[in-house]
């Protein structure tokens, strides 16, 4: 049972600010969102996390609506090393932290 | 950010053989990993949570005797997949979990990638 929808698949100049959408209308109060990303034939990695309040690092800016049902993850500036699938992630903060991956977002920047 | 390690990342084997693979923490100790599967051009599949000293928890669905999970120090867990066949070829990623406050990290490990002839 899919905690989040993403659409399939995005494309995006090099340059531009990337913003992948993301629904999760049934989050509940004590769950997170995540965002990982993998590329081809890599482990995920982490980009940012958040529970309320929007957040930004070196990677992304993560702003979550004020009903906390959707998120969007902004890449300010996509390079080509971006392209990935991108996989948004609802998540208690329990003692066990497991992941349970959609299907996530393929985002392909092209020149 | 902290480091993690498998090996090894390609292994190809012959029906009926056993495959080990394991994964690391390089830079910090982690009383929980994760073993997840990945088909190709599918998303990754947890299949289990390998818990320092004691037995794994695996998923629903995920054999314990085909896949057998042993974390026998805070920096290592190891994935066995038994007798191999090659619908077991897949893309294997480990992570292990950070606990930072009041929330969990993951990070994960490069993958291997087992083929089956």
């Amino acid at each position: 049972d899919a905690k989040t929808t993403q659409p399939p698949s995005m494309d995006c100049a090099e340059g531009r600010a990337a913003n992948l959408p993301c629904n999760h209308s049934t989050i509940s109060g004590n769950e997170y969102v995540y965002w990982y990303r993998q590329i081809h034939s890599q482990g995920p990695q982490y980009i940012i996390h958040g529970l309320k309040n929007n957040e930004t690092n070196e990677m992304a800016s993560l702003i979550i609506t004020e009903d906390r049902k959707s998120s969007t993850l902004i890449l300010p500036h996509a390079t080509l090393r971006d392209t990935a699938v991108y996989y948004c992630i609802v998540r208690e903060t329990d003692s066990w932290g497991k992941l349970q991956f959609g299907a996530g977002t393929q985002v392909v920047v092209t020149p | 950010g902290a480091v993690v390690s498998q090996h090894p990342s390609r292994v190809i084997c012959k029906s009926g053989t056993s495959v080990k693979i394991e994964c690391r923490s390089l830079d910090f100790q982690a009383t929980t990993m994760f073993w997840y599967r990945q088909f190709p051009k599918k998303s990754l599949m947890l299949m289990a949570t390998s818990n320092e000293g004691s037995k794994a928890t695996y998923e629903q669905g995920v054999e314990k005797d085909k896949f057998l999970i042993n974390h026998a120090s805070l920096t290592l867990s190891t994935l066995t997949v038994t007798s191999a066949h090659p619908e077991d070829s897949s893309f294997y990623i480990c992570s292990a979990r950070v606990r930072r406050e009041i929330y969990n990290e993951q990070f994960f490990g490069p993958g291997t990638r087992l083929t089956v002839l």
